[in-house]
């Protein structure tokens, strides 16, 4: 499986946009890009995803370049509610039997 | 959208004794649930696969006599903390996946979490 790097943290405001970076170099051709949201005390939420260019939901898009070596998960104005860890996963396989391997994540602070 | 349950949510035992989480699927058949814990401040790490049917494959570094996973039926897995010893304190979460969700999907379904204490 794919190594994910992404921040350790990053601080917003609320109403502000926020994109959170993820690096996959070693990305494989039939790898796709998955973003999961948790809140403290809770499991996590898929959020979105994407194996190229762009996608969009209606909680946040997803960007990925050509190359596939990295992806942006971008979040629309954001809100205080939206304060959680943030975990890119690249995965392979069959998706139905597939298991997600976690990385650190990205610790999202947003304040008012 | 999908709904995990586990129960319970939180649970204290003494140091010794064995405690079972239970991981249901609320809405389908799961035929593949995962069991991961996570330590304060840290991320997820997988411990096992549940196979409905079948045996639990687990990750390396996780004890399979410790941790007993029981895939008795489509909708409900079970973990088995045997022995728990304080650090066996941990969240434990499951996750199930959906088979009607498509072949490349990658969205699990993850249960709230179980807070135990071994004291």
């Amino acid at each position: 499986l794919a190594k994910t790097t992404q921040p350790i943290s990053m601080d917003s405001y609320e109403g502000q946009e926020v994109n959170i970076t993820c690096s996959h170099n070693n990305i494989a051709t039939n790898d796709y890009i998955t973003w999961y949201q948790q809140f403290p005390s809770q499991g996590p939420r898929f959020i979105i995803q994407g194996y190229k260019t762009k996608v969009t939901n209606e909680v946040a898009s997803l960007f990925i370049p050509a190359d596939r070596k990295s992806s942006t998960l971008s979040l629309p104005r954001v809100s205080l509610s939206d304060t959680a860890v943030y975990y890119c996963l690249v995965g392979v396989g069959s998706s139905n039997t597939g298991k997600l391997i976690f990385g650190q994540g990205t610790t999202l602070q947003v304040k008012p | 959208g999908a709904v995990v349950s586990q129960h319970p949510s939180r649970v204290i035992c003494k140091s010794g004794t064995s405690v079972k989480i239970e991981c249901r699927s609320l809405d389908f058949q799961a035929t593949t649930m995962f069991w991961y814990r996570q330590f304060p401040k840290k991320s997820l790490m997988l411990m096992a696969t549940s196979n409905e049917g079948s045996k639990a494959t687990y990750e390396q570094g996780v004890e399979k006599d410790k941790f007993l996973i029981n895939h008795a039926s489509l909708t409900l897995s079970t973990l088995t903390v045997t022995s728990a010893h304080p650090e066996d304190s941990s969240f434990y979460i499951c996750s199930a996946v959906n088979p009607d969700r498509g072949s490349h999907s990658y969205e699990q379904y993850f249960g709230p979490g179980t807070r135990l204490t071994v004291t």
